[in-house]
């Protein structure tokens, strides 16, 4: 069955400083991963996506990805945080682009 | 990119009655939509495939008489909440995949806060 850990529930980071957010996933076949942000009260923004070709993917808002099968990764990263990325993340997993299965998403805190 | 919306994105209703959500696509066709439930500062959990012109695949433990779903058009997918009650309350999202011109991907609308007294 497939199944995506988010292994950080809260991460606090000061603004500027880098920012990675850890996702495994278990799936048997070729993955379709997917990270997303969501804002208190409100719906799910996609930040990028990995279905296949480069395992490097670069996302909106600076974000980027990288997909590493060897150790079934899909971590987002950002050189430099901003107050506005203050947010809960969740990345999902499905085949193809259909039904997706979520991580239990990892909130984000930015201090000054 | 691709704008999926949800209507209303706040509804209070009785305890007993029943709710309609409605998840439009606004620019592409989406022959299948998808609907999720996700309870305060926890994850997103599948309640339905909905297919357009055919039936809903409901996923384990959702109950289809309870939330009943229709795909009555390539743009427009509905979920009914029947006779809610308060556990009912909840942020209800719905998605739906975007092919061609709009990229091959997935995209969520605004959720719709559910609040059932």
């Amino acid at each position: 069955a497939q199944s995506v850990t988010q292994p950080d529930i809260h991460i606090t980071v000061s603004e500027g400083a880098s920012l990675e957010l850890r996702c495994n996933y278990s799936y048997g076949a070729t993955p379709y991963l997917f990270w997303y942000v969501q804002s208190p009260g409100q719906g799910l923004q996609l930040l990028l996506k990995y279905f296949s070709g480069d395992t490097l993917v670069q996302g909106i808002k600076g974000f980027e990805a990288e997909f590493k099968r060897s150790q079934s990764s899909f971590n987002l990263r950002k050189p430099s945080v901003h107050w506005s990325d203050a947010a809960e993340y969740f990345c999902a997993v499905g085949s193809g682009f259909q039904k997706l299965v979520f991580g239990t998403g990892t909130r984000l805190l930015v201090s000054p | 990119g691709a704008v999926v919306s949800q209507h209303p994105s706040r509804v209070i209703c009785k305890s007993g009655t029943s709710v309609k959500i409605e998840c439009r696509s606004l620019d592409f066709q989406a022959t299948t939509m998808f609907w999720y439930r996700q309870f305060p500062k926890q994850s997103l959990m599948l309640m339905a495939t909905s297919n357009e012109g055919s039936k809903a695949t409901y996923e384990q433990g959702v109950e289809k008489d309870k939330f009943l779903i229709n795909h009555a058009s390539l743009t427009l997918s509905t979920l009914t909440v029947t006779s809610a009650h308060p556990e009912d309350s909840s942020f209800y999202i719905c998605s739906a995949r975007a092919q061609g011109g709009s990229g091959n991907t997935i995209y969520f609308g605004e959720g719709s806060w559910l609040t059932v007294v």
